[in-house]
């Protein structure tokens, strides 16, 4: 079992709709989650971090998480096609980042 | 908010030859650095943690004499490839973070050994 598995995707959206994004992990002691977003060719940047227990928004953005079932989402609403991109997760087992675990990413792309 | 700088942004080298890669926190000061690589289509694997003035921690399976890590200040790291081979081809990525926050990527470096 991989430590932490996303759907390779593709996922295709329409423009407008909302992409969910999932994520689950196999270290219950993981206590960080972030995600990333990395167009082809470039390195990720940080999209987002949730340490609790339920949701957190940031504009168009909203991770979830359930440490209980070991699952985290990324849902993007009203998706643009500048959101068409991989999405890789990425889970620590201290508040903050080292040694980072990612996932293989999930691509998706956003039909206009 | 924190950046991250990588150099450079891509290089071809021949086989058997050593190839440079800096990584430079610009706007705060990295006590540790982390060092990835990305084969296409996969995710980022942990090569080595960077600490400056000390010897890099390198991850099961990663050749430190291969992949030679040196971070002199606590703004610069960088990663020497030696004796290159085409199997090392890949997207190497840097990353640096202030204690507590989350990691900032450098724009990573993409090598081709022919």
């Amino acid at each position: 079992q991989k430590e932490v598995e996303q759907n390779s995707g593709p996922l295709s959206v329409p423009e407008g709709a909302i992409a969910s994004l999932n994520c689950t992990y196999s270290d219950r002691g993981s206590q960080s989650f972030f995600w990333y977003r990395q167009y082809s060719g470039k390195s990720p940047e940080l999209i987002m971090f949730i340490y609790s227990n339920g949701d957190k928004e940031d504009g168009r953005f909203t991770a979830q998480l359930n440490k209980a079932s070991q699952y985290v989402s990324l849902l993007i609403r009203d998706s643009q096609p500048s959101d068409s991109a991989t999405y890789l997760c990425a889970v620590n087992r201290v508040f903050g980042n080292e040694k980072l675990t990612f996932g293989t990413g999930t691509r998706l792309t956003i039909i206009p | 908010g924190a950046v991250v700088s990588q150099h450079p942004s891509w290089v071809i080298c021949k086989s058997g030859t050593s190839v440079k890669i800096e990584c430079r926190s610009l706007d705060f000061q990295a006590t540790t650095m982390f060092w990835y690589r990305q084969f296409p289509k996969q995710s980022l694997m942990l090569m080595a943690t960077s600490n400056e003035g000390s010897k890099a921690t390198y991850e099961q399976g990663v050749e430190k004499d291969k992949f030679l890590i040196n971070h002199a200040s606590l703004t610069l790291s960088t990663l020497t490839v030696t004796s290159a081979h085409p199997e090392d081809s890949s997207f190497y990525i840097c990353s640096a973070s202030v204690t507590n926050s989350p990691l900032h990527f450098g724009n990573g470096t993409r090598l081709t050994v022919t």
